[in-house]
């Protein structure tokens, strides 16, 4: 089963509001999560990294004032997306290390579409 | 930074026959490689992985192998079902972090 969750799956918004993605290890712990972002018929690019208890680091061209991160607990991170516009649609995926020898387990992804 | 390349981009085989899915890297010092099987509208699944201190690993028709030397490694799908269709990534991790960088995908059909 999912060891990774994500909710919601597809959320429709309208331009100029925020929404919020969540992301939860099931059963485990995870003191790092990791963002990231799927264009249709393209790969998966890094966004951040998720790091309970502090400040998440954020890949280069990645805004952070428009793309909130909290890991405010071991076993859930927010991405808030913030002042959509319809170029910020896309499929978001969230990842997670677990076990001793960190197997990267994803989340089911959200699909985010801004009107 | 790291850099993951793959090949081909599409494939397509006739059911029963084997694919073979090819990707190198560039960061000696990626330690952890995982393949994941994407359908469509959903997230990654992981279907394999393999780490730095092991040359191949089998699990029922898929298996990976690894060569640090060349910096390559490669998925081999053997007995290809209908169902094996979908799009598949390499990834390799980034120096000492989780952080994955993914190849481009493969575009994979199992044709009847």
């Amino acid at each position: 089963g999912a060891v990774v969750s994500q909710h919601p799956s597809r959320v429709i918004c309208k331009s100029g509001t925020s929404v919020k993605i969540e992301c939860r290890s099931l059963d485990f712990q995870a003191t790092t999560m990791f963002w990231y972002r799927q264009f249709p018929k393209q790969s998966l690019m890094l966004m951040a990294t998720s790091n309970e208890g502090s400040k998440a680091t954020y890949e280069q061209g990645v805004e952070k004032d428009k793309f909130l991160i909290n890991h405010a607990s071991l076993t859930l991170s927010t991405l808030t997306v913030t002042s959509a516009h319809p170029e910020d649609s896309s499929f978001y995926i969230c990842s997670a290390p677990q076990g001793t020898g960190n197997t990267i387990y994803f989340g089911e992804g959200s699909w985010l579409t801004v009107v | 930074g790291e850099n993951v390349e793959q090949h081909p981009s599409t494939l397509s085989v006739q059911e029963g026959d084997s694919a073979v899915i090819k990707c190198t890297y560039s960061d000696s010092a990626s330690n952890y490689f995982p393949w994941y099987k994407q359908e469509l509208g959903k997230g990654p699944q992981l279907i394999i992985d393999i780490r730095s201190n092991v040359g191949e690993k089998k699990d029922q028709r898929i298996a990976v192998t690894l060569n640090k030397t060349a910096k390559h490694f490669s998925l081999h799908i053997t007995e290809t079902q209908p169902e094996d269709s979908a799009v598949y990534f390499c990834a390799a991790s980034v120096q000492g972090t989780d952080k994955l960088i993914f190849g481009t995908g493969t575009r994979l059909q199992v044709f009847p």
